[in-house]
């Protein structure tokens, strides 16, 4: 199996909205509605931001959302802040109790 | 508080074994999947395998099947990740993950991760 892709960066100014991109397969992102998102900041570990495609834990802000169509997923950042800039990484679900993550992807908050 | 703490730092040479831990507090440890994510130096992540502590159940990633044992002892909810022979390319971070959900399909609590150095 290979890692889905991922833009390797994405750009925006506050207050704009960003939006990140996760493409895979019928194995993977097209064949489940597992679809989660990451953010890491540098030196820090991983952090759920949204899961099962759309669904965000308590204390993620809405300015957060996450959608899919077909074989891939993507993550949407709206009001962006400053406090956003982080790396991003998607996972799926790939079915036999195994996932797969995307490359990631590096948001600038410019 | 729900947590995951995981061991320290190691620093090893090519060849040699090591095992480090992940100890979760705050939930019941046998009744979620958990895992550990591979992070190289200034790469990406990579999902390695689970377990589930209720009943030893264990899945792998294919590249890292027969690489890495993933096991768990229920009775001090501590899950481990263990090398039989360490080689310079297993230098990474490790994060070990509860998964949660259908399947545990998502990673919702991460410990702080371990740092493991091979170097001769």
């Amino acid at each position: 199996q290979s890692a889905l892709t991922q833009p390797r960066s994405v750009s925006g100014s506050p207050g704009q909205s960003v939006t990140i991109s996760c493409t895979g397969t019928s194995s993977d992102v097209g064949g489940y509605n597992y679809v989660s998102w990451y953010q890491q900041h540098p030196g820090k570990a991983p952090k759920l931001m949204i899961y099962d495609v759309s669904k965000r834990p308590s204390g993620v802000p809405d300015r957060f959302s996450g959608s899919k169509s077909g074989n891939t997923a993507s993550l949407t950042i709206s009001g962006l802040q400053a406090e956003d800039e982080a790396d991003y990484y998607c996972c799926s679900y790939a079915g036999s109790y195994t996932r797969v993550f995307g490359g990631g992807t590096k948001l600038t908050v410019l | 508080e729900v947590q995951l703490v995981q061991s320290g730092a190691e620093v090893k040479k090519p060849g040699e074994s090591l095992k480090i831990s992940c100890e979760g507090s705050g939930y019941d440890f046998t009744s979620y999947w958990i895992g550990w994510v591979r992070q190289m130096p200034g790469k990406g992540l990579e999902w390695m395998g689970i377990i589930y502590p209720g009943d030893s159940d264990t899945k792998y990633y294919p590249s890292f099947q027969g690489q890495v044992t993933i096991s768990a002892d229920k009775s001090i909810t501590t899950a481990y990740l263990q090398w039989s022979s360490l080689k310079a390319s297993d230098t990474a971070m490790y994060f070990c993950a509860r998964h949660s959900g259908n399947y545990g399909n998502y990673m919702d609590v991460w410990g702080k991760g371990t740092t493991v150095t091979v170097s001769s």
